[in-house]
């Protein structure tokens, strides 16, 4: 079973306007952590928001926050405000406290592009 | 302090020939790990390295592929006799130790091998 699932391949969205981006995932572990990172078409992989398995509150950084439903096994990117320069690629991963190895797995990403 | 450093950026090879990608942690960082990022695909693990062992190799290919993280210097990714299917993007990231699962991985800026 894939262990993390991102079931958009592409979205849009218009300037100034908000995007959830989707992400689910599978694991029997208690401890865990869930990350999301922006890849631009220039390629690097930039951190954006993470998520403890015991943070009781969804995690915020600035126009980044992360709808975290633990029982759905669910961990949702929303932007809001989109800005053009947040067209680019989203990708979900989870790190696993014990069956891992601290290794992060990686969802099929989201391309998000921001019109105009 | 630096980032995650990886060198070179852009690497050509022919088919049959030998690539080396490196990858320096940032100071104090004594894990590594590698992933590839096939084109349109999210980052697959490749290996996970501590300071001269070999930690998780699960995602390396059985064959032509091999890493190490030295005592010193650079953790190092072999690619010997490439194919066309080696084409792809390869991270690095590092984390510090005793951080485990909770922390974030810090990308390096990939290297980008094109195989002709």
């Amino acid at each position: 079973a894939q262990k993390i699932t991102q079931t958009q391949p592409g979205m849009f969205v218009q300037e100034k306007e908000a995007v959830t981006l989707d992400c689910t995932y599978d694991t029997s572990d208690q401890s865990y952590g869930l990350f999301w990172y922006k890849q631009p078409s220039s390629g690097e992989m930039i951190f954006l928001i993470y998520q403890g398995s015991y943070d009781e509150q969804n995690a915020t950084e600035g126009r980044y926050s992360l709808n975290f439903q633990k029982a759905r096994k669910s961990a949702n990117l929303v932007i809001s405000a989109s800005q053009l320069g947040d067209s680019a690629m989203y990708f979900c991963a989870m790190r696993e406290e014990n069956t891992n190895a601290g290794k992060s797995t990686f969802g099929d990403g989201t391309t998000l592009t921001v019109k105009p | 302090n630096a980032g995650v450093m990886q060198n070179p950026r852009h690497l050509v090879r022919r088919r049959g020939q030998e690539a080396r990608l490196r990858c320096s942690p940032m100071k104090g960082h004594s894990h590594v790990y590698w992933y590839r990022q096939l084109p349109e695909e999210g980052l697959k693990f490749m290996v996970y390295l501590q300071k001269e062992n070999i930690i998780d190799e699960s995602g390396m290919p059985k064959e032509r592929f091999s890493a190490e993280f030295p005592k010193e210097g650079p953790s190092i990714l072999r690619i010997q006799q490439v194919v066309r299917g080696d084409s792809a993007a390869y991270f690095c990231a590092s984390s510090p130790p005793g951080q485990g699962w909770a922390n974030e991985q810090f990308f390096g800026p990939g290297t980008r091998l094109t195989v002709l």
